[in-house]
């Protein structure tokens, strides 16, 4: 398809477990944007890639969260040792540096 | 103070009416701001961007910019009930990508 793709649309997990959640941009969009949403609240940003590289890591609430890009397209959020906070809908959106984010159907997360 | 603060509603208009959303972000070095629409148990989409002080028509909606105020609105004319969702309200700053949304209003338009 032409839009953005993300899997699992949905996982349930142990807490303490590790968890991966893909997204797979745009093709040519060469940013992708990580965001959590839980019920009721506006996208938290997380991480920003411009590339391969990550060009902002700011929102990553702390070392259990990490996210990778390694060739420029498809990128992976990586969750360590899950707590029950966790629980969310992790989104991805790709751009083409605009700001005008597509937004992928979201992964939605739940920690036991 | 958060970055990007909107009135979480929910704000209820009827069938035809004008219906108001507010935006204020704190970082004056913001240009780029946006319109987000997302229907319950969906994603975000994109609905307007604006980055000139002023107003941007597009069909049903306007989007006025006002960067001394620190304010963004959004104007959703001739109210539908498919209109109902939450507007997000999300800003980039010039000087790095990061994307900041705010915490969205629900909007509720009444037959």
């Amino acid at each position: 398809g032409a839009g953005v793709s993300q899997t699992p649309s949905n996982k349930v997990t142990e807490k303490g477990k590790y968890v991966e959640l893909r997204c797979d941009p745009i093709s040519g969009h060469t940013a992708l944007y990580w965001y959590r949403q839980s019920l009721g609240q506006g996208p938290e940003f997380l991480i920003y890639f411009q590339g391969t590289g990550a060009a902002d890591d700011s929102g990553l609430p702390n070392d259990r969260f990490f996210a990778v890009r390694p060739e420029g397209s498809v990128s992976t959020l990586k969750i360590q040792r899950t707590e029950r906070g966790d629980s969310a809908v992790y989104l991805c959106a790709s751009s083409v540096n605009t700001g005008e984010l597509f937004f992928g159907e979201g992964s939605r997360l739940t920690v036991l | 103070q958060k970055e990007v603060e909107q009135n979480s509603g929910p704000l209820s208009v009827p069938e035809g009416a004008i219906a108001s959303l507010n935006c204020t972000y704190s970082d004056r070095g913001s240009q780029s701001f946006f319109w987000y629409r997302q229907y319950s148990g969906k994603s975000p989409e994109l609905i307007m961007f604006i980055y000139s002080n002023g107003d941007k028509e597009d069909g049903r909606f306007t989007a006025q910019l006002n960067k001394a105020s620190q304010y963004v609105s959004l104007l959703i004319r001739d109210s539908q009930p498919s209109d109902s969702a939450t507007y997000l309200c999300a800003v980039k700053a010039a000087s790095y990508d990061k994307v900041i949304f705010g915490p969205g209003t629900s909007l509720s338009v009444i037959p």
